[in-house]
């Protein structure tokens, strides 16, 4: 089945770094960049990097630069998103997302609840 | 590139036609994709290159436009329908997304 499967709800203080996981499967896991994009509840859509499963490489948004890191791990075909220094309006649903420039983000993971308070 | 969607909301029945527009603030050509989203749910993608309608998305859902001006057109809106729908640039980094309509039956 092709999908991608996220990690739990993580709840986190002010300062603290969280770190959320993207399982891929049922497709070749190298062969698509992995988006991380998140919403503000109520709001609308941020988007934040990209990874490039089968190089390492990566994009990241000026809004986080120096704030969040992208890594993946082929053997498990898992991609991550790192993000340091939480504030509150960090609180947000994150999702990863397979997407392509041609033809949208045809596969999301169901997303991750990080709710970040004192 | 900042993306303008609008309405941000509406009120439709049943069968209605329904129509979103959501503008480019530079040329993107036709790198826009629409989705749905409903409560609590990932976005799920309806059309890709601005027309091109995704597999296994009803054929009621099109998409059209170039350039900065898209839109989004739902012929006899079924009860399914009713959710958020919002609009994605995939021409330039950073991506960037439309605010979303909330579509809600009347």
């Amino acid at each position: 089945q092709v999908q991608l499967v996220q990690s739990g709800t993580e709840v986190k203080k002010p300062g603290a770094s969280v770190k959320v996981s993207c399982r891929a499967s049922g497709y070749r896991f190298d062969s698509y960049y992995i988006h991380w994009i998140r919403q503000v509840p109520g709001q609308g859509h941020e988007w934040m990097a990209w990874i490039n499963p089968y190089t390492g490489g990566t994009n990241y948004a000026q809004n986080y630069q120096g704030r969040v890191t992208m890594t993946r791990d082929k053997s498990i075909t898992t991609a991550y998103m790192e993000l340091n220094s939480l504030k509150a309006d960090d609180t947000a649903v994150y999702f990863c997302a397979r997407c392509r420039h041609a033809s949208g983000c045809d596969l999301w993971g169901q997303g991750t609840l990080v709710a970040v308070s004192s | 590139i900042q993306m303008t969607q609008s309405p941000s909301f509406l009120s439709a029945s049943v069968g209605d036609r329904v129509t979103i527009t959501c503008r480019a603030s530079h040329d993107i050509g036709t790198f826009l994709a629409w989705y749905q989203q409903k409560p609590g749910k990932a976005p799920n993608l309806l059309i890709y290159a601005s027309s091109t309608l995704q597999d296994g998305v009803p054929s009621r859902f099109s998409g059209s436009g170039s350039g900065t001006g898209f839109t989004l057109t739902i012929s006899g809106l079924q009860p399914e329908d009713f959710a958020t729908y919002f609009c994605q640039q995939l021409s330039t980094y950073p991506l960037t997304f439309g605010g979303g309509t909330g579509v809600e039956i009347k």
